[in-house]
């Protein structure tokens, strides 16, 4: 298995431009997270779903960032418009019930 | 509070030594625990899950305490390899797959 596939790995954009970050999770996994990780705040849940449909979007940090599953093989995070302090590295996890989650390698995204 | 607590390190040990982490955990409904391992500028990787009778693989245990709400994870004989940043990481309760990471324990092992 290829596990989590994330694109792009850097992203440098400028403020007030659109940004989609995408997520293949592991064929058969549930359960589909996406993290956000800076210095300052560590590893911060954004969203979380379960079959497709979103359990959990407690963490996105305002209106500006959405995200999507429209089906059990793809994900999206968009943030529109967006800001420098949305600098980060984005994570996207996949996992089956109760079972630890296995990461995507990130997405580096800057924004100038 | 925060929902998992751990000491931010850095841990600096001798290779050969053995050093243990803890971590706490606010929510007594958890029922999933986990040790991740993330190296500089790396994605997360699972190291291990924490049972309840405890488990053991290789030169790694990690333990867990319900009653006293934390897990610990020891490391045994260190190699300059286990440098790297460990994160504990529970499920936010019993209903449901949300994992919640605390902000790791930064490990370096010197020769």
């Amino acid at each position: 298995d290829a596990g989590v596939i994330q694109s792009p790995r850097h992203e440098v954009t400028e403020m007030g431009q659109e940004v989609t970050l995408r997520c293949k999770p592991i064929s058969g996994h549930n359960s589909l997270f996406w993290y956000r990780q800076t210095m300052m705040r560590g590893l911060e849940l954004l969203i979380y779903f379960n079959n497709n449909v979103p359990i959990d979007d407690s963490g996105m940090p305002e209106d500006r960032f959405s995200a999507k599953m429209p089906n059990a093989s793809f994900s999206t995070l968009k943030i529109q418009p967006s800001e420098p302090r949305d600098s980060a590295v984005y994570f996207c996890a996949s996992s089956l019930p109760y079972s630890g989650a296995f990461f995507g390698q990130g997405t580096r995204l800057t924004v100038v | 509070r925060k929902e998992v607590e751990q000491d931010p390190g850095p841990f600096n040990v001798p290779e050969g030594a053995t050093v243990a982490f803890n971590c706490t955990y606010s929510n007594s409904a958890s029922q999933s625990f986990f040790w991740y391992r993330q190296d500089c500028r790396k994605e997360p990787k699972l190291l291990m899950s924490v049972y309840s009778s405890g488990n053991e693989d290789g030169r790694f245990t990690a333990q867990l305490n319900r009653a006293s709400q934390y897990i610990s994870l020891l490391i045994r004989d260190s190699k300059l390899s286990d440098s790297a940043t460990y994160l504990c990481v529970v499920n936010k309760d019993q209903n449901t797959d949300k994992l919640i990471f605390g902000t790791g324990t930064r490990l370096q092992v010197f020769p």
